[in-house]
């Protein structure tokens, strides 16, 4: 069974300044990792993926995530934050190679706050 | 290209009263459908998932159940709704084989009082 962590409830920054949302996981088996954003009300939209091959993954409104292996981290950046991007974040993981059916499995999400 | 409809949006119901939220799919074939709910200030539970028409798996015990009538509909469903049903519902596809990733629909808003 996959888990995972996020141990920040709530990030704070300033516009314009850079950001990083942590987000951990644990498998005993290979895994895919997922990022999705939830704006106030709203489903959740999908930021990127990690399904295999280079571990730095861009994803949609300049976020950008690195797989660590060995640290079993899937951490997602931005350079330089817009108040647009004020919204709940979400990592979540699921099994890989899975040719059944799949289940993902999400944190509890990171609340990024941007303020001016 | 694939699109993910939920109704109504936004529901208050007395408690007792029972409950029908339905998503459906456009765009695509035999899809896995998922059930998820979102309590304040926390994450996402898996309640139900759907390999296929009449197929439902379980999450967690609760006084909810679901039902796939047809390919791309999922339907939600409680007889009896209690305070602690509150909260935010989202429904979900994937396609049965990749990728891999789910999609998600805007979420219907249950306020039980």
């Amino acid at each position: 069974a996959q888990s995972v962590t996020q141990l920040d409830s709530q990030v704070p920054v300033f516009e314009e300044a850079p950001v990083e949302l942590r987000c951990n996981y644990s498998s005993s088996v290979s895994v895919y990792l997922f990022w999705y954003v939830q704006y106030p009300n709203q489903g959740l939209q999908l930021l990127l993926k990690y399904l295999s091959g280079s571990t730095l993954v861009k994803g949609i409104n300049g976020f950008e995530a690195e797989f660590n292996k060995s640290q079993t981290s899937f951490h997602l950046r931005k350079p330089s934050v817009h108040i647009s991007d004020t919204a709940e974040y979400f990592c979540a993981v699921s099994e890989a190679w899975n040719t059944g059916f799949q289940k993902l499995v999400f944190g509890t999400g990171t609340r990024l706050l941007v303020s001016p | 290209s694939q699109t993910i409809h939920q109704w109504p949006a936004t529901l208050v119901q007395p408690v007792g009263s029972p409950l029908s939220l339905e998503c459906t799919v456009e765009g695509t074939s035999n899809p896995n459908l998922y059930w998820y709910r979102q309590a304040a200030g926390r994450g996402l539970q898996l309640l139900f998932y759907s390999v296929g028409i009449g197929q439902i798996s379980s999450e967690v015990p609760q006084n909810l159940s679901a039902s796939r009538p047809q390919d791309r509909q999922f339907i939600l469903s409680s007889k009896k709704l209690l305070l602690s049903d509150s909260g935010f519902y989202l429904c979900a596809w994937r396609t049965g084989t990749g990728p891999y990733e789910q999609y998600f629909g805007p979420g219907t808003r249950l306020t039980v009082t």
